[in-house]
């Protein structure tokens, strides 16, 4: 079935450095890859989104990658901060008869140390 | 940003009874999703609702599982009878079209099945 795994179960940087996150997923049909940041005890925050027409997507210090080939995106995070420290979830969808459900990743905790 | 609101934010049962989640989407939006997650798992999608009926429904969203959202009240995800492994923290999620897919969500209802 669908799948999408996410590998870094854990991340540490040091503040300043950047942080990448991983993800692959199974299904060809997904053309819509969000990425959503959760805080402990919190709900989830959309932070940025890739569709399948393009390869590339910045929006100030994060900066998402897919590459429909290898069927993986990626999320990296540049000049991280303390309050960047979270769990991230990466997620991937396809629109299918009015259904977009959003299959997740298992979440990468991100931990960046002063 | 729009916010999507879930009523109540804990609620403790004992197996067998009914309970109800509550729902409020953002105010224009027309797709309606309930996603399950166990404690430091990754997010499942249950269900998702769009002019009254269900689209789309995953093998967790069991017989005893149902939702409506009568007139433009709240969006519910009732369950009866409960069971033990019911327990877990339901999100609910609005989108105003899957073609647009950015999904919003709620904070969460921790739900305690004793």
């Amino acid at each position: 079935g669908e799948k999408v795994e996410q590998h870094e179960s854990t991340l540490s940087v040091r503040e300043g450095d950047s942080a990448v996150i991983n993800c692959t997923y199974t299904d060809t049909a997904s053309s819509y890859f969000p990425w959503y940041k959760q805080e402990a005890g919190k709900s989830l925050h959309f932070v940025i989104d890739i569709r399948s027409n393009v390869d590339r997507k910045q929006s100030q210090r994060l900066i998402v990658l897919l590459d429909k080939k290898a069927k993986r995106f990626s999320l990296h995070i540049t000049a991280t901060q303390p309050e960047d420290s979270a769990i991230y979830f990466c997620a991937a969808s396809k629109n299918q008869g009015g259904s977009a459900k959003l299959i997740f990743g298992e979440g990468t905790k991100l931990t960046v140390s002063s | 940003g729009p916010k999507v609101l879930q009523i109540p934010s804990h609620q403790i049962i004992d197996m067998g009874q009914m309970v109800t989640l509550n729902c409020d989407p953002v105010s224009n939006h027309l797709y309606f999703y309930w996603y399950k997650q166990i404690l430091g798992q990754q997010m499942e999608f249950l269900v998702n609702f769009y002019n009254g009926k269900v689209m789309e429904k995953s093998k967790l969203f069991k017989d005893q599982f149902s939702v409506e959202r009568p007139d433009g009240s709240y969006f519910t995800l009732k369950i009866q009878p409960t069971a033990l492994e019911d327990s877990a923290v339901y999100f609910c999620a609005s989108s105003l079209d899957p073609g647009s897919y950015e999904q919003y969500f709620g904070p969460g209802t921790r739900l305690t099945v004793l």
